[in-house]
């Protein structure tokens, strides 16, 4: 399809273990965005990258969390050592640009950490 | 306090009720505002930006106070499938798009 595409959509873990989040922006979009939404909450920001720098990465919370972008397309977000609380919905969304506005949001990887 | 702050609801109106949505934000250097829409287990996804000088799209309505620093969406005429989590958004212009915790509406037949 011709939508932003995340996989894993759900990946359940053991505590400590090493995860890869994938998203695939929709062609030609050079603005992507990972959030993370826990239950009840609204998505709270992570990383923007514009092409293949990440121009904005003062919402990972702390240096468990890692976010590249090689190529200025796919994306990967990376979770060292989980934690139970790292459990929630990672959500990417991809923009024209980062001043449109109409973020669109791929469906989603849930993560639960056991 | 948080950047965008909304009440989160529930909201249970009848079918056809009116009903009005309140946003308030700290950070008055605040350049652009929306509104998504998020249904159950879905993804969000845009209903309308927010204009100063307020904008309608069919239904809904969304107004904008930068004085007071919040946001409203109305809409009217509510149809069972109006049933979502709205979400406030704002832009503050260092690339961050900053999302309330929602509010939750449900349309009651």
């Amino acid at each position: 399809g011709a939508g932003v595409s995340q996989t894993p959509s759900n990946k359940v873990t053991e505590k400590g273990k090493y995860v890869e989040l994938r998203c695939d922006p929709i062609s030609g979009h050079t603005a992507l965005y990972w959030y993370r939404q826990s239950l009840g909450q609204g998505p709270e920001f992570l990383i923007y990258f514009q092409g293949t720098g990440a121009a904005d990465d003062s919402g990972l919370p702390n240096d468990r969390f890692f976010a590249v972008r090689p190529e200025g397309s796919v994306s990967t977000l990376k979770i060292q050592r989980t934690e139970r609380g790292d459990s929630a919905v990672y959500l990417c969304a991809s923009s024209l640009d980062w001043n449109t506005g109409e973020l669109f949001f791929g469906e989603g990887s849930r993560l639960t950490v056991l | 306090r948080k950047e965008v702050e909304q009440d989160p609801g529930p909201f249970n109106v009848p079918e056809g009720a009116t009903v009005a949505f309140n946003c308030t934000y700290s950070n008055s250097a605040s350049q652009s505002f929306f509104w998504y829409r998020q249904d159950c287990r879905k993804e969000p996804k845009l209903l309308m930006s927010v204009y100063s000088s307020g904008n309608e799209d069919g239904r809904f309505t969304a107004q904008l106070n930068r004085a007071s620093q919040y946001i409203s969406l109305l809409i009217r005429d509510s149809k069972l499938s109006d049933s979502a989590t709205y979400l406030c958004v704002v832009y503050s212009g260092t690339y961050k798009y900053i999302f309330g915790t929602g509010t939750r509406l449900k349309v009651l037949a």
